[in-house]
């Protein structure tokens, strides 16, 4: 029974294209993100949403909207897709009330062509 | 900001070597440090933590101590094995308010039977 789960687990499309990433957890954890993962496998956070309210955003270009439709799911929604956005995105969760480690999705392997 | 820094990758180690993965941080406040593995294809997973100056965490034979007068957290194991061939990552969060994850920039370890 997987923690975080994130679908799909590849994504390829063309330049321009509007897309999505979806993550569930089913943890019972208050607090999601997401974390691009880019070709050197440098980790960066972009969001975090606690109880469906965003808490942190990064310098993310604004064609990146989150949204979390309750507690247990983040979705990642990219507009104009640009060969840049190519990375593997993770989506992360975490109980700040509990103070847990934080548990991650696979990731998804997102390519730009 | 907070920073991590790793030591540079990749590492080659022959199985039963001694392994040490250096990793530093500057951070404003008290964080806590992680250290986070990711095997091939595979999502990231806590391998061990520490929350306070001279905490060890402990883990599948991994150790790593909480150093606030160097800053460090290195990553040791005595014995390493095929199996621990994977992308090792150092991180910290701040002890207040949401957990943020830095990451250090992943040291990639093979080891060779």
């Amino acid at each position: 029974d997987t923690a975080v789960s994130q679908t799909p687990k590849y994504l390829v499309t063309q330049m321009g294209n509007d897309k999505s990433i979806k993550c569930e957890q089913n943890l019972g954890h208050d607090t999601m993100y997401w974390y691009k993962q880019d070709s050197k496998k440098f980790l960066k956070i972009m969001f975090s949403y606690n109880n469906k309210e965003l808490i942190i955003n990064e310098t993310v270009p604004n064609r990146f909207s989150p949204k979390s439709p309750d507690k247990a799911h983040l979705n990642l929604h990219i507009n104009s897709l640009e060969l840049g956005d190519s990375a593997v995105y993770f989506c992360a969760s975490y109980d700040q009330g509990r103070n847990t480690e934080a548990f991650f999705g696979q990731g998804t392997r997102l390519t730009v062509v | 900001g907070d920073s991590v820094t790793q030591m540079e990758g990749p590492v080659t180690l022959s199985e039963e070597a001694f392994l040490t993965i250096n990793c530093t941080y500057t951070a404003t406040g008290y964080p806590s440090l992680f250290w986070y593995v990711q095997y091939p294809g595979e999502g990231l997973q806590l391998l061990l933590k520490a929350t306070k100056a001279d905490d060890k965490g402990s883990n599948k034979g991994f150790e790593a101590t909480y150093r606030k007068e160097t800053t460090s957290f290195h990553l040791e194991k005595g014995s390493v094995q095929v199996s621990d061939s994977a992308v090792y990552f150092c991180a910290l969060s701040e002890v207040q308010g949401a957990q943020k994850l830095v990451f250090g920039q992943g040291t990639r370890l093979t080891i060779n039977p």
